[in-house]
């Protein structure tokens, strides 16, 4: 089993649509906690970031955190045709590794 | 400000044959990366340098790759020899420390023939 868990898609939604993406882990160490966007061709942009648990919003982008069901999530509210891309989550450990662990990706397609 | 630049873009190599990626991090971020991406994957750490020092170089392959980050800036990620089983996007990243959000380059396509 994957330390983190993402469904690859694709989620296909019309313009305008709230889009949720979600991982889920299985890390209790993990503390740190991003999404990227990642373009194809592209490299990863990161788009949040968060530490521990609560909520971020940034524009019309929310992350989640939930660490008791070891849960995130990212809402794009609004979502346009130039939100469609692979969406990545990753976290990392507070110990001596911080190393960043990776979801494979949901591929989203927002439809005009 | 500039962001991660990594050269070249692309890269098409026979097997066997060595090859070598380049990567300018962030001015004044102390944390590089080199991640692999395979196709319909999550990046993964390759190596991880704070300053000059490797300090997590667990999951390089070691008989064929290495790296090296000289004063502490620029960094070089070499496979010699190229396998088939290489072609993926390697990616570099840096973060002004270890606990700091990570930013990324474009990636270099490795296409080994």
């Amino acid at each position: 089993q994957k330390e983190v868990e993402q469904d690859p898609g694709p989620l296909s939604v019309p313009e305008g649509a709230i889009v949720s993406l979600n991982c889920t882990y299985s890390n209790s160490a993990f503390q740190y906690f991003m999404w990227y966007r990642q373009y194809s061709r592209k490299g990863p942009e990161l788009l949040m970031y968060t530490y521990s648990s609560g909520n971020k919003e940034d524009g019309r982008f929310t992350a989640q955190v939930d660490k008791s069901s070891k849960y995130i999530s990212l809402f794009i509210r609004d979502s346009q045709p130039s939100d469609s891309a692979t969406y990545l989550c990753a976290m990392s450990a507070l110990d001596s590794s911080y190393k960043l662990i990776f979801g494979s990706g949901t591929r989203l397609l927002v439809r005009p | 400000e500039a962001g991660v630049v990594q050269s070249p873009r692309y890269k098409i190599i026979e097997k066997k044959q060595p090859v070598a990626f380049w990567c300018n991090p962030i001015s004044g971020h102390n944390t590089l990366y080199w991640y692999l991406q395979n196709l319909g994957q999550g990046p993964e750490l390759l190596i991880r340098y704070e300053n000059e020092e490797a300090v997590d170089d667990s999951q390089l392959p070691k008989d064929r790759f290495s790296a090296e980050r000289l004063k502490g800036v620029d960094s070089t990620l070499k496979i010699q020899p190229a396998e088939l089983g290489d072609s993926a996007v390697y990616l570099c990243a840096s973060s002004p420390s270890t606990t700091e959000e990570a930013f990324f380059g474009q990636g270099t396509r490795l296409t080994v023939v």
